[in-house]
């Protein structure tokens, strides 16, 4: 699983609170995605980053910010965290043509 | 925009049995159709994918067909094992960038 690496595993933080997931691919692909997975397991997409550039922006929240400081890493920060935010987050990979290849998920709990 | 439907949400089958997973979709631009397979506290892995110029793929026990004309596609898998127990996803994209759209995902229970 190191080909795409995500930190923390596990985060627990107070409503209000301002946190960040980071996600690292070794692979060189261009394109990295952020999904939410609830706790009815649906998993929707979030944001898609290609070489740094923002591709899609799935009507998520402003209070969720992508930022891409080079291709291989795709953070996600999210601002004033509400309990409906509390799901496992998945940085995803592209790699070639539609294939994604998830990292191993993020789970984040607001209480 | 996709929409992609998965039924059924739960399947309980008998070791042995066969299980079959059946998704439709919306858009008739969408040409890759891949399933996923997440375990419990784990990542969704690709298992098998079918593209739109190939109406049928196996590997092993596992087997993907795809009618294109109405829009529909299925997960086969034959002699299931408790392995293999898990929630698994379709998925259809190549409608416009690089995005796939879920299906909301069924709980295949396999008992002893």
């Amino acid at each position: 699983d190191t080909a795409v690496s995500q930190t923390p595993k596990y985060l627990v933080t107070q409503m209000g609170n301002d946190k960040s997931i980071k996600c690292e691919q070794n692979l060189g692909h261009d394109t990295m995605y952020w999904y939410k997975q609830d706790s009815k397991k649906f998993l929707k997409i979030m944001f898609s980053y290609n070489n740094k550039e923002l591709i899609i922006n799935e009507t998520v929240p402003n209070r969720f910010s992508p930022k891409s400081p080079d291709k291989a890493h795709l953070n996600l920060h999210i601002n004033s965290l509400e309990l409906g935010d509390s799901a496992v987050y998945f940085c995803a990979i592209g790699t070639g043509g539609y294939e994604q290849y998830f990292g191993p998920g993020t789970r984040l709990t607001v209480t | 925009g996709e929409n992609v439907e998965q039924h059924p949400s739960t399947l309980s089958v008998q070791e042995g049995d066969s299980a079959v997973i059946k998704c439709t979709y919306s858009d008739s631009a969408s040409n890759y159709f891949p399933w996923y397979k997440q375990e419990l506290g784990k990542r969704p892995q690709l298992i098998i994918d079918i593209r739109s110029n190939v109406g049928e793929k196996k590997d092993q026990r596992i087997a993907v067909t795809l009618n294109k004309t109405a829009k529909h596609f299925s997960l086969h898998i034959t002699e299931t094992q408790p392995e293999d127990s898990a929630v698994y996803f379709c998925a259809a994209g190549g409608g416009g960038g690089n995005k796939l759209t879920f299906g909301t995902g069924t709980q295949l229970k396999v008992e002893l």
